[in-house]
């Protein structure tokens, strides 16, 4: 089993909509998630830290499921520069040093 | 103001050949790392250093080998480069509290290297 799995998409929505992504994660010692973003031949960008609580930063909401390994990412009306890569990224507990586990990412393409 | 830069962008050298990626960052942060993102866009962890210090060298061919001569550089030399090491190579950098979780890593631009 991969250590972070997440639907590879493409999801494809119209500009306005509501999309939601999943990510499930195999160690269950990780203790800091998060979700990264990554435009076309650029590099990653932290995007959001997901806390148990769940969190949102404007119309991005996260929200983390220990019980089950499981994260998500909700965006809502989307717009078409949120057209990226999105990487759900785990952390396991390492002595304090930032060991980041990504998964493969799933695409999101907005349309006018 | 870059944060993290790397060079070359890009890199198309032959088969055999010995190449070198440099890798600065300006943020005073002192954990380091490259990570490999494949064909597949997979990204993967390579290497980290912290103060200088190998703290992560996952299962890379001894080919690669980082060197950290200060806090603020880390760069990446591959000898004999084989067909598969193409991939877009990323530095990165982050400020480690020694506490339990991680901190935000800020990742450089990516180093395109293509082997024929």
């Amino acid at each position: 089993r991969k250590e972070v799995e997440q639907d590879p998409g493409p999801f494809n929505v119209p500009e306005g909509a509501t999309v939601a992504f999943n990510c499930t994660y195999s160690n269950s010692a990780s203790q800091s998630f998060f979700w990264y973003r990554q435009d076309c031949r650029k590099e990653p960008k932290l995007l959001m830290s997901v806390y148990s609580s769940g969190n949102e930063d404007g119309r991005f909401t996260a929200q983390l499921n220990r019980a089950s390994q499981y994260i998500s990412l909700l965006i809502r009306d989307s717009k078409l520069s949120d057209s990226a890569t999105y990487l759900c990224v785990v952390s396991p507990l390492n002595s304090g040093y930032s060991t980041l586990t990504f998964g493969k990412g799933t695409m999101l393409l907005v349309s006018p | 103001d870059t944060a993290v830069s790397q060079t070359p962008k890009y890199l198309v050298t032959q088969m055999g050949n010995d190449k070198s990626i440099k890798c600065e960052q300006n943020l005073g942060h002192d954990t380091m790392y490259w990570y490999k993102q494949d064909s597949k866009k997979f990204l993967k962890i390579m290497f980290s250093y912290n103060n200088k210090e190998l703290i992560i060298n996952e299962t890379v061919p001894n080919r690669f080998s980082p060197k950290s001569p200060d806090k603020a550089h880390l760069n990446l030399h591959i000898n004999s480069l084989e067909l598969g090491d193409s991939a877009v190579y990323f530095c990165a950098s982050s400020h480690t509290t020694g506490a339990v979780g991680t901190d935000t890593q800020y990742f450089g631009p990516g180093t395109r290297l293509t082997v024929l």
